[in-house]
């Protein structure tokens, strides 16, 4: 089993929609979570980072986490053909210095017009 | 400010060659880490290093090395390449201290195809 899930899709939704990506992790020294956006032959670009459990909310995105739970959670709202790429959920634990980012499979995710 | 850059974007070398990749992190920041990205195995930690010495290491042969150099720009070698060494590696850049240390910014990446 691998120490981060994410459902890899593909997920289509219309413009305008709400979308809702999930990744669960069975480590429960992750402390920090991160959403990447990756565009087809691009490097992954932050969207979101965030420590512990609570919500972060930045412009159309808001990032949810539930350590109880190991779940956390992307959501887009008033989605955008420009939003779709693949979405990378990514953790790390805090003794393991600063990188050794953990990942999901990605969410390919297409905004249809 | 610049962004993390990678050299060079495309490679394309032969079974048994070697090959060696070039990051330069966003300037100020000290902790450089490598990833591996396959469509099958998605991204996988190689390693990072944090004021030329290295850090953490993933789970991958001793044909993958890299170094540090005092100015925080780092290469990531590769000897001996195999077709499976075939991928997306991308360099990540962070501050490596402090608050939102692991806060990590990638660059676009050198795409290396075994042939």
């Amino acid at each position: 089993q691998k120490e981060v899930e994410q459902d890899p899709g593909p997920l289509s939704v219309p413009e305008g929609a709400i979308v809702s990506l999930n990744c669960t992790y069975s480590n429960s020294a992750f402390q920090y979570f991160m959403w990447y956006r990756q565009y087809s032959r691009k490097g992954p670009e932050l969207l979101m980072y965030t420590y512990s459990s609570g919500n972060k909310e930045d412009g159309r995105f808001t990032a949810q986490v539930d350590k109880s739970s190991k779940y956390i959670s992307l959501f887009i709202r008033d989605s955008q053909p420009s939003d779709s790429a693949t979405y990378l959920c990514a953790m790390s634990s805090s003794n393991q210095g600063a990188q050794k980012l953990v990942f999901g499979q990605g969410t390919r995710l297409t905004i249809n017009p | 400010k610049a962004g993390v850059t990678q050299t060079p974007r495309y490679l394309i070398k032969t079974r048994g060659q070697q090959v060696t990749l070039s990051c330069s992190p966003i300037s100020g920041h000290r902790s450089v880490s490598w990833y591996q990205q396959t469509p099958g195995q998605g991204l996988q930690f190689l390693f990072e290093y944090f004021s030329e010495t290295q850090r953490n290491k993933g789970n991958f042969p001793g044909r993958f090395s890299g170094r540090q150099f005092s100015n925080s720009r780092s290469e990531m070698n590769v000897s001996t390449l195999e077709l499976g060494d075939s991928a997306l590696y991308l360099c990540a850049s962070s501050s490596g201290q402090g608050a939102g240390r692991t806060e990590a910014f990638f660059g676009q990446g050198t795409r290396l195809t075994v042939v």
